[in-house]
């Protein structure tokens, strides 16, 4: 079984439509929660960062973590064209070692 | 913010020859850094640590041999491919954290194909 999990996609949406991409995990271990957001043939931005469980919202972003149920979630508010990337789940139980999902491919079309 | 500069952006090479990727912290020192490889629709997978002044720290299933890893001063560390295969063609990435307990900063990428 794989550490992290995360849906390739790709996912289609219309702009404006909110957008929820997800994480599940084995390690009940992790407690550093990253979403990162990588276009194409660029390196991970970081766009959110959490510690165990709880929300934290930033601008159209929000980052949610269910260590109850090991699921990390993001959700996208009044997605953009500009929102179409792969979104990079990465968790880490000491903040040594990051296990990334696979990424999911968004596309937000105009 | 954090920046990190890596180079080349995307190299194309020989079958046998070595490639050198370079990765930067522009502007803050980073003792530890971090170089991954990524395949197609696939998770990073963590190569090596790279920490100054002492050897890397190589996952499982990487041979430190092939992939030579130097981290001379805190602001530059090298990931050198050598004896490049066409199955080594990837696109690899460095990161570091600057040393905040927010996260790491990655730097752009090196694709690398070997013909």
């Amino acid at each position: 079984q794989k550490e992290v999990e995360q849906d390739p996609g790709p996912l289609s949406v219309p702009e404006g439509a909110i957008v929820s991409l997800n994480c599940t995990y084995s390690n009940s271990a992790f407690q550093y929660f990253m979403w990162y957001r990588q276009y194409s043939r660029k390196g991970p931005e970081l766009l959110m960062y959490t510690y165990s469980s709880g929300n934290k919202e930033d601008g159209r972003f929000t980052a949610q973590v269910d260590k109850s149920s090991k699921y990390i979630s993001l959700f996208i508010r009044d997605s953009q064209p500009s929102d179409s990337a792969t979104y990079l789940c990465a968790m880490s139980a000491d903040f040594n070692k990051f296990y990334f999902g696979s990424g999911t491919k968004l596309n937000v079309k105009p | 913010g954090a920046v990190v500069s890596q180079h080349p952006s995307w190299v194309i090479c020989k079958s046998g020859t070595s490639v050198k990727i370079e990765c930067r912290s522009l502007d803050f020192q980073a003792t530890t850094m971090f170089w991954y490889r990524q395949f197609p629709k696939q998770s990073l997978m963590l190569m090596a640590t790279s920490n100054e002044g002492s050897k890397a720290t190589y996952e499982q299933g990487v041979e430190k041999d092939k992939f030579l890893i130097n981290h001379a001063s805190l602001t530059l560390s090298t990931l050198t491919v050598t004896s490049a295969h066409p199955e080594d063609s990837s696109f690899y990435i460095c990161s570091a954290m600057e040393g905040s307990n927010y996260g790491y900063t990655f730097g752009s990428g090196t694709r690398l194909t070997v013909v």
